[in-house]
């Protein structure tokens, strides 16, 4: 069974563009999350999606967005980068009932997208 | 608001060693709490998950055990190896919230 896909590996961008990095979660998983992990603040939570539905938030800046398509896949967006923004960005999927969304289920994280803005 | 905290923030240890990493959280109502290993430039990869109504996990030379009423969960690592060295890091959810990591140990097996 493969696991979580993220694309692309790498990306360079520059100040003021915006860049869209992918994730395919595990066949048959439907729920997929976003992290940023940066050396200063560690992984923190962006975004959750169950359905093609965000229902989890954090605490990040509207420049940052995403979306899930009704075969799970998922994607992530980030306008006018700043140069804040250089992290890693992982992707977990989980097997995730309709209700109590976090019990009792384990996240799978892909390699994830080394993110550098110039 | 659940916090999570982590120490040693590193640790260097001779191969072969018996080892225990440190998590602790704010929060004692979690649903449950995973570790996970980062590899250099890495995703994560999930060693063991206790839920809420567990004590303690066990996977090869992993035990993991967690007491909520002292908000601590501690990894134990037997007989450690050079191939251990990654950063460790351990997450809690409570309730319908994401998961909330902390910091992690990075972990040194010397030969």
């Amino acid at each position: 069974k493969a696991g979580v896909t993220q694309t692309p590996r790498y990306l360079i961008k520059t100040r003021g563009q915006q860049v869209t990095l992918s994730c395919s979660p595990i066949s048959g998983h439907r729920s997929v999350s976003w992290y940023q992990q940066t050396p200063g603040q560690g992984l923190q939570f962006l975004f959750e999606y169950f359905s093609e539905t965000q229902r989890n938030k954090g605490n990040f800046p509207g420049r940052f967005s995403g979306r899930q398509f009704s075969n799970s896949r998922s994607e992530m967006n980030v306008s006018t980068l700043e140069l804040g923004d250089s992290a890693l960005y992982l992707c977990a999927s989980s097997l995730q009932g309709a209700e109590s969304i976090w019990d009792k289920n384990i996240q799978y994280f892909g390699a994830g997208t080394r993110l550098s803005v110039l | 608001k659940q916090e999570v905290t982590q120490i040693p923030a590193a640790l260097s240890v001779p191969e072969g060693e018996n080892l225990v990493l440190n998590c602790s959280f704010t929060d004692s109502a979690i649903y449950n709490l995973q570790w996970f290993r980062q590899d250099p430039g890495k995703g994560l990869t999930s060693l063991l998950l206790i839920q809420s109504s567990q004590r303690e996990q066990t996977s090869g030379r992993l035990n993991a055990s967690l007491d909520k009423s002292s908000g601590r969960s501690t990894l134990y690592i037997a007989a450690s190896q050079p191939g251990d060295s990654a950063t460790y890091l351990c997450a809690a959810n409570s309730g319908n919230t994401p998961l909330v990591f902390g910091k992690g140990t990075r972990l040194s097996v010397i030969a």
